[in-house]
């Protein structure tokens, strides 16, 4: 079975600074795929980055950074420079080798001017 | 323009009521799925369809039924609506390749309100 945690049920930062959102899963598979969606007051999914586990380096997307340690089986999300449109609930997923997604009960973010 | 569209966005009905969710995604996608969000924001899985066929079908009430007529379209029939069955439904599509990082993209959720 796949679980995702995430410990932090809400956060807020001042626009410009940096947060950082943390994730821990648990599979019992080599092969997966991690991803961090936000869901802004619109109610839309957006997909904000993703990586593979079999790569080592920390996936980019502008802004969007990822902390990714396997051993310890975590997967943080590191926002730069943040702004007032980051304001989100921002969800961590785990995809293993079926095709299911399953999500961590999300965390909050508020960017406050 | 839109990849993948949901209809209705909002559903209000009545205790008992059969309704249907339609969505459609033009992204080519093999792979196509249903999601479930609650009051407390916590999505889970309910069911997923590769090319019509159903691949995932998660604990979820019979009265709960997908259909997929085509790899582009997976409706969600609810028949006898219950107070619980309110939540937003998300639909999904993905490429549905298992080897690589298949991701997948969201509706924009239909809002189900069961009075």
């Amino acid at each position: 079975a796949q679980t995702v945690t995430q410990s932090q049920p809400e956060m807020s930062v001042q626009e410009a600074e940096t947060v950082t959102l943390s994730c821990t899963y648990d599979t019992s598979e080599s092969n997966y795929y991690l991803f961090w969606y936000k869901q802004p007051p619109s109610r839309q999914m957006i997909l904000v980055i993703r990586q593979e586990a079999y790569k080592q380096q920390n996936a980019t997307e502008n802004r969007f950074s990822v902390n990714f340690q396997k051993a310890a089986k975590s997967f943080s999300l590191k926002i730069s420079d943040s702004q007032l449109g980051d304001t989100a609930m921002y969800f961590c997923a785990l995809r293993g080798s079926n095709y299911k997604l399953t999500f961590g009960k999300g965390t909050l973010l508020t960017v406050n001017p | 323009d839109t990849a993948v569209s949901q209809t209705p966005k909002y559903l209000v009905t009545q205790m008992g009521n059969d309704k249907s969710i339609k969505c459609e995604q033009n992204l080519g996608h093999d792979t196509m799925y249903w999601y479930k969000q609650d009051s407390k924001k916590f999505l889970k899985i309910m069911f997923s369809y590769n090319n019509k066929e159903l691949i995932i079908n998660e604990t979820v009430p019979n009265r709960f039924s997908p259909k997929s007529p085509d790899k582009a379209h997976l409706n969600l029939h609810i028949n006898s609506l219950e107070l619980g069955d309110s939540a937003v439904y998300f639909c999904a599509s993905s490429p549905g390749d298992r080897g690589r990082t298949d991701t997948q993209y969201f509706g924009p959720g239909t809002r189900l309100t069961v009075l």
